[in-house]
């Protein structure tokens, strides 16, 4: 258990609505990241923001929003989706940024249908 | 972001050592070498690090070549549990604040066999 949590484990959703996806990062990160894997693209990194602010930016869609909370959870919101949007999605945290380790969630299963 | 190679898949028995390679001969002297691995439907976890000393922990050993251009990833002894794919990464340091992130190649497969 990498003590990152992730919510929902798994979700099915119709094309065209819109779902959030909701990390709580191990106590004491200050560091959250998202990731998407999809059997053709692989993980993909999408976005970090350390202390309520975002960081960098992967290629995350512009249909895709993230944000840090005052409690340092994060939620990614993932609207108008297509098809292919279906893949699972990985929260990561860690205590800085740098070369630290980071430590990743269960993931979330998002299927599109 | 320096660009990694290995191999798409190998094969190990049960309780023998297994050297996983990974060429970066783009590397860069801030670049730390990262490894990773991902159980089957569970989210990547980290193995090991290092930037140009050989490492040890509990799980793995981290040998980098003298010339920084090439590393490999060593289970001394492999089990069941130790299947997964295994990712070799190259990351540079970052400020604290800074921005930062895993790019995640397609790794290696590692198969264990009783």
């Amino acid at each position: 258990d990498s003590g990152v949590t992730q919510t929902p484990k798994h979700l099915i959703t119709a094309t065209g609505q819109r779902v959030t996806l909701r990390c709580s990062p191990r106590s004491g990160d200050l560091s959250v990241y998202w990731y998407q894997q999809s059997l053709d693209q692989g993980l993909q990194f999408l976005i970090h923001y350390y202390n309520g602010e975002e960081r960098a930016k992967g290629n995350i869609l512009e249909r895709f929003s993230a944000q840090q909370f005052p409690d340092l959870h994060s939620e990614l919101n993932l609207s108008s989706l297509e098809l292919g949007d279906s893949a699972l999605y990985f929260c990561a945290s860690s205590v800085l940024t740098g070369a630290d380790t980071q430590y990743f969630g269960p993931g979330t299963r998002l299927t599109v249908l | 972001d320096a660009k990694t190679t290995q191999p798409n898949s190998m094969e190990s028995n049960e309780e023998e050592p297994v050297h996983l390679p990974c060429n970066h001969s783009t590397i860069s002297g801030t670049d730390y070498i990262h490894w990773y691995r991902q159980l089957p439907s569970q989210g990547p976890e980290y193995v090991i690090h290092g930037l140009t000393s050989n490492v040890n922990n509990r799980m793995a050993s981290l040998a980098i070549a003298e010339d920084r251009k090439s590393s490999t990833l060593i289970l001394h002894r492999a089990t069941l549990r130790d299947a997964a794919v295994y990712y070799c990464i190259l990351r540079f340091l970052i400020l604290t604040g800074g921005g930062n992130k895993l790019t995640f190649g397609t790794g290696t497969q590692l198969k264990v066999e009783l």
